[in-house]
C-alpha cells in the first residue's frame, strides 16, 4: 500500500524565516507527487505536480523539488499569508491519490 | 465562477438518518471523486466515476452509495448515518484519471 509520511506535523516561523517542508513516500509505481494548500474551512487548492527525480517546480515563495525518495517544499521568506496546511499526495499505477496528514504552518508577523 | 460546488456546507444530523451530499463541477472534467477528511485531516479516497462509470470503489461500507446522473455531478448518498460518519467530506474533479484533480469546498457533516 503506499505510504506518505508529512514532517513536522506543525512548523511556526517568523515572517523572512525560510524553511522546508518533507514529504516521504513509498509507492508502486509513481505516476506524480502533487502538492496542495489547504486553508481552515476549505478544500485543497493544487499547487505542483511533480513527475520524476530532479524536478523542480516554482511558484511565488514556494518551491517543490523531487528526489526518489521524498519531496521538500521550500518557503522562501514567508509571509503570513503563506500560513496554511499543505498536503503531499502520490498518486501511483492505479491512480489513487494518497494523502500524507499534512504540514500545518504558521507564519507570525 | 465556482469550479466545484457542493452542498450543502454544513450538515447537522441524527443518528440514523439518511442524508445525500451533492456536488458539480463546471470544468468540463471526465473523472470525479468523494474523499473524506477525518479529524486527524487524512484525506481518504472513497469513491471515483469517469464519464458516469464507477472506477474506484475502495472499501467503504455500503451505506455510502454514489450516483452520478451525468458526467458533470457526483452525488453522495449516506444511509443510517453513525456517529462515526461525522467527517468533512470532498469533491474533486480531473480532466482524467490520470490529471490533476480539483476540489470543492468540502460538506462538514455532524453526526449526533
Amino acid at each position: 500500500e503506499d505510504q506518505v509520511t508529512q514532517s513536522p506535523e506543525a512548523l511556526r516561523l517568523q515572517e523572512g524565516e525560510s524553511s522546508s517542508l518533507n514529504c516521504s513516500y513509498t509507492v508502486s509505481g509513481l505516476r506524480g507527487l502533487f502538492w496542495y494548500r489547504q486553508d481552515p474551512g476549505k478544500g485543497p487548492e493544487f499547487l505542483f505536480t511533480l513527475y520524476s527525480a530532479g524536478e523542480e517546480k516554482e511558484k511565488e515563495r514556494l518551491k517543490a523539488t523531487l528526489t526518489k525518495k521524498e519531496s521538500f517544499l521550500h518557503i522562501t521568506a514567508p509571509k503570513p499569508e503563506d500560513s496554511a496546511t499543505y498536503l503531499c499526495a502520490v498518486r501511483s499505477n492505479d491512480y489513487k491519490l494518497s494523502f500524507g496528514a499534512g504540514t500545518t504552518v504558521t507564519v507570525r508577523a | 465562477d465556482t469550479a466545484v460546488s457542493q452542498t450543502p456546507k454544513y450538515l447537522v444530523t441524527q443518528m440514523g438518518n439518511d442524508k445525500s451530499i451533492k456536488c458539480e463541477q463546471n470544468l468540463g472534467h471526465d473523472t470525479m471523486y468523494w474523499y473524506k477528511q477525518d479529524s486527524k485531516k487524512f484525506l481518504k479516497i472513497m469513491f471515483s466515476y469517469n464519464n458516469k462509470e464507477l472506477i474506484i470503489n475502495e472499501t467503504v461500507p455500503n451505506r455510502f452509495s454514489p450516483k452520478s446522473p451525468d458526467k458533470a455531478h457526483l452525488n453522495l448518498h449516506i444511509n443510517s448515518l453513525e456517529l462515526g460518519d461525522s467527517a468533512v467530506y470532498f469533491c474533486a474533479s480531473s480532466q482524467e484519471a490520470r490529471e490533476t484533480q480539483y476540489f470543492g469546498p468540502g460538506t462538514r457533516l455532524l453526526v449526533l
